[in-house]
């Protein structure tokens, strides 16, 4: 499969607290970007890391990426009722004709207030 | 407002029955994508065009065509050859064909009478 996995499938946190979802792939990568969805819209891009990048940062999000494990993390701080959504990683494959991107299937996070 | 326009809503198709789904853009974009998503699947890549009067297949084309005739449109016929048409479907657009962001429009969804 060329597409990224995310984990957990699932995750459910209080306001406030951090949380962290991650992102596995099993080819070599030019970028890898990370999606946000509400319930029944269109997917708005949050971040996108390069792969020569290690972190990134963009207000309360810092995306981490390791090339040699094939893995990246999504870690929202703080988070807030409003950041209950899914989210999803894409990957813009090495060596991909279309120029196309591979989405995952997402983590469902529910904040509580 | 610059952005990517869906139409409808939601669109009922009956047996046997073409229907289109409008995607317009507005952000000067040279590429354009379809998606469809299931529950729990993530995104699926249905078609993708890189430029005016060119498209290509994506993973699931069978059922489903696509014209390009302007740069700002990219209509999507879901024939009655797709025999499991129930879906959201999604379009997108990014500056060029590389593997940059893509921006979504909200999404139809498709439903079997």
């Amino acid at each position: 499969s060329q597409q990224g996995e995310e984990d957990p499938q699932a995750l459910s946190i209080q306001e406030g607290e951090n949380a962290t979802m991650n992102c596995s792939y099993k080819t070599s990568i030019n970028n890898l970007q990370w999606y946000r969805q509400n319930s029944g819209r269109g997917l708005v891009h949050l971040i996108l890391i390069r792969s020569n990048e290690r972190e990134k940062h963009s207000g309360r999000l810092r995306v981490t990426l390791d090339t040699s494990k094939k893995s990246s993390s999504l870690l929202i701080t703080a988070s807030r009722a409003a950041d209950t959504a899914s989210y999803f990683c894409a990957t813009g494959n090495r060596g991909s004709t279309l120029g196309r991107l591979y989405f995952g299937r997402g983590t469902q996070l529910t904040v509580w207030p | 407002d610059g952005g990517i326009t869906q139409s409808p809503k939601y669109l009922f198709r009956k047996e046997g029955q073409n229907v289109t789904l409008s995607c317009e853009q507005n952000l000067n974009h040279d590429a354009m994508y379809w998606y469809r998503q299931d529950p729990g699947q993530g995104l699926r890549l249905i078609y993708y065009s890189q430029i005016v009067n060119d498209f290509q297949k994506g993973d699931i084309a069978e059922g489903y065509s696509v014209s390009r005739e302007k740069k700002e449109s990219f209509p999507l016929t879901v024939t009655s050859a797709q025999k499991n048409p129930t879906a959201f479907y999604l379009c997108a657009s990014s500056i060029d064909g590389s593997q940059e962001t893509q921006y979504f429009g909200p999404g139809t969804r498709l439903l079997v009478l």
